[in-house]
């Protein structure tokens, strides 16, 4: 199993340009999310799937789209990147969408935008 | 709102030293407890968890009680290791939250030879 997977590795931006953040995951996995982790913050919470065709908001959204059109794959869409977007990236998975399942994660997506 | 409050690092110890990484939350309901760590360059990736009161999570070493009372949940190790230099994350999970996570800020560990 390859686990986790997320391409690219690295990507710098200009301001106002658009682009998409890969993951996959080869478990079989019902849930999946998106993290991002600043500097002193912690990791946030911006979009999550409970299942295929099924997407929902986190606690920071705002400049950010998903879809889950399968359950192996779940693209973070940034439809005009800002600055404030710089950041690493987590893709995440779990079994089930549940409060005592372990989520695995990704190696990360460093982005930074000009 | 739902909140988990850890220590302040970096952390820099010396190798074969007590190892203690406090983490208190505030949640509604039960909810379950995490330590995830990140090795430098490197995912998160799960140390321990438990998912009700005092249950004792515990791998590679490093144990956590589940502590409802104080609401805490403590990482400790007896004795660290150099190879245990990494960033450590506590979370929780609410029950209704199907599974996402709420961490707290980190705390970086650096062990000395």
């Amino acid at each position: 199993n390859a686990g986790v997977t997320q391409t690219p590795k690295f990507q710098v931006l200009k301001t106002g340009q658009s682009m998409t953040l890969q993951c996959a995951q080869d478990m079989n996995h019902e849930y999946m999310s998106w993290y991002r982790q600043d500097p002193g913050m912690g990791l946030r919470l911006i979009h999550y799937s409970v299942g295929a065709g099924i997407t929902d908001q986190g606690e920071v959204p705002n400049g950010y789209n998903v879809s889950r059109s399968t359950t192996e794959d779940f693209p973070l869409r940034l439809l005009s990147a800002a600055p404030s977007q710089t950041s690493v990236y987590f893709c995440a998975s779990g079994r089930a969408p549940s409060r005592t399942d372990t989520q695995y994660f990704g190696p990360g997506t460093r982005l930074t935008v000009l | 709102g739902d909140s988990v409050t850890q220590m302040e690092g970096p952390v820099t110890l010396s190798e074969e030293a007590f190892l203690t990484i406090n983490c208190t939350y505030t949640a509604t309901g039960y909810p379950s407890l995490f330590w995830y760590v990140q090795y430098p360059g490197e995912g998160l990736q799960l140390l321990l968890k438990a998912t009700k009161a005092d249950d004792k999570g515990s791998n590679k070493g490093f144990e956590a009680t589940y502590r409802k009372e104080t609401t805490s949940f403590h990482l400790e190790k007896g004795s660290v290791q150099v190879s245990d230099s990494a960033v450590y994350f506590c979370a929780l999970a609410i029950r209704g939250s199907q599974g996402n996570l709420i961490f707290g800020k980190g705390t970086k560990l650096s062990v000395k030879p």
